[in-house]
């Protein structure tokens, strides 16, 4: 497809296993991003990517939280460990301009249930 | 990047224009001011951006006050499918991240 592919769209957790967030940005984009969306409330920012470049991971809540592009395309976000409070909608966005922001094309989330 | 005031909340009559506003009275002058929207379970959506001068595309218009301090977003004729939650962000044009406020939850009521 053209846009942004997340998969999986859905993921139940148990407390204490890992998890696997998959992103398939627009082809040729060169910035990426991930962002964390809890019930209710604005996406926060976790991580950005220029190719394969991991640029600024400030966002990214704790040690338990990694984000990879080996290639320069696709991303996994990885949460070793789960918590409750990880339960979110994980989003992720890519951009054409190696600069940043500019226009961002989001996914429509991979929604995470930790129990 | 300067932070964003919106009200949470707005509803407006389908067809009729639909304006939202957004505060940002510390923003410096290299700037943008972003709209994005979120309809329910989808990702964001980009909108519209500015500077100074207002803007205008398919979907909106754009109005930047002279003094840069507060900006409306204007929907000309609103839709039902215009419901979600709208987004004012001010960054810089090569800043790494956008930051997300609340946003202002816009309702199209029939």
């Amino acid at each position: 497809g053209a846009g942004v592919s997340q998969s999986p769209r859905y993921k139940v957790a148990k407390r204490g296993q890992d998890v696997a967030l998959r992103c398939d940005p627009i082809s040729g984009h060169v910035s990426l991003f991930w962002y964390q969306q809890a019930l209710g409330q604005g996406p926060e920012f976790l991580t950005y990517f220029q190719n394969e470049a991991q640029l600024d991971k400030s966002g990214l809540p704790s040690d338990r939280f990694f984000a990879e592009r080996p290639e320069g395309s696709v991303s996994t976000l990885k949460i070793q460990r789960t918590q409750q409070e990880d339960s979110a909608v994980y989003l992720c966005a890519s951009s054409f301009s190696g600069r940043g922001t500019g226009e961002l094309f989001f996914g429509e989330g991979s929604r995470l249930t930790v129990l | 990047d300067a932070k964003t005031t919106q009200p949470p909340s707005m509803d407006c009559a389908e067809g009729r224009a639909a304006n939202l506003p957004c505060n940002h009275s510390t923003i410096s002058g290299n700037e943008y001011v972003y709209w994005y929207r979120q309809i329910h379970s989808q990702g964001p959506q980009y909108i519209i951006h500015g500077l100074k001068n207002n803007e205008t595309n398919e979907m909106a218009s754009l109005i930047i006050t002279e003094d840069r301090k507060s900006s409306t977003l204007i929907l000309p004729h609103a839709t039902l499918r215009d419901t979600a939650v709208y987004y004012c962000i001010v960054c810089k044009p090569y800043g790494n991240k956008l930051v997300f406020g609340a946003g202002t939850i816009l309702r199209v009521k029939s």
